[in-house]
């Protein structure tokens, strides 16, 4: 089945810096890749998705890149602000269903 | 149009007990997932069904059965709970059907958090 590595699994910026977190998958014919974000003691909401067929997609501060040939993806934010503070995961197709990675805890101190 | 709604929120067993977590959603969505998240340790399938008629094991099933009601409904039974199924439960659903559902964004509920003592 499908392996999904997230690193890394916590990280610290200081508001208005930017942040980023990467993903790694095995199965070279997955083809869709979302993130989430979960607030504390809430549930998980997409954010951003991206599909193989591009290499990049924006939404205003927060950005998805795919890298198909090494097989990794990764969320950009820029301008942090202590409001995006909360863990998100990426997940790629595993079978039938989507695989998780483990999570990123991202703290904006203001 | 509300989504995913789960019930209950909040539920304490003691071990042996039963019980079954309710799920339904309102989007007409062919998928329907359950997982379990404990801390540090991300999301993890217990079981998803990828059409209505159909289940199937997730990465975590022991201890679970499911039960996919019809189109709306995809239900979650703990026949004797244990203290290692002490986690927060989340349903989940997508478009899709078949091998398609994987590749679509799928829609949480709030969770149903639950301790076994």
């Amino acid at each position: 089945g499908e392996n999904v590595e997230q690193h890394p699994s916590t990280l610290s910026v200081q508001e208005g810096d930017s942040a980023v977190i990467k993903c790694t998958y095995s199965d070279s014919a997955s083809n869709y890749f979302p993130w989430y974000k979960q607030e504390l003691g809430k549930r998980p909401q997409l954010i951003i998705d991206i599909r193989s067929n591009v290499g990049e997609k924006k939404d205003q501060r927060i950005a998805v890149t795919l890298n198909k040939t090494a097989k990794h993806f990764s969320l950009h934010i820029t301008e942090t602000q202590p409001e995006d503070s909360a863990v998100y995961f990426c997940a790629s197709p595993g079978g039938r269903a989507l695989t998780f990675g483990s999570g990123t805890r991202l703290q904006v101190q203001p | 149009n509300a989504g995913v709604t789960q019930t209950p929120k909040f539920q304490v067993l003691k071990t042996g007990q039963s019980m079954t977590l309710q799920c339904a959603q309102d989007m007409n969505h062919n998928s329907m997932y359950w997982y379990r998240q404990d801390p540090g340790m991300g999301l993890r399938l217990i079981y998803y069904s990828a059409s209505e008629g159909t289940t199937d094991k997730g990465e975590v099933p022991n201890g679970y059965n499911v039960s996919r009601l019809n189109k709306r409904e995809f239900s979650l039974r703990l026949e004797s709970a244990a203290p290692s199924q002490t986690s927060v439960y989340f349903c989940a659903s997508s478009w899709g059907q078949g091998s398609k559902n994987s590749n679509q964004p799928q829609h949480f509920g709030d969770g149903t958090r639950l301790s076994i003592l």
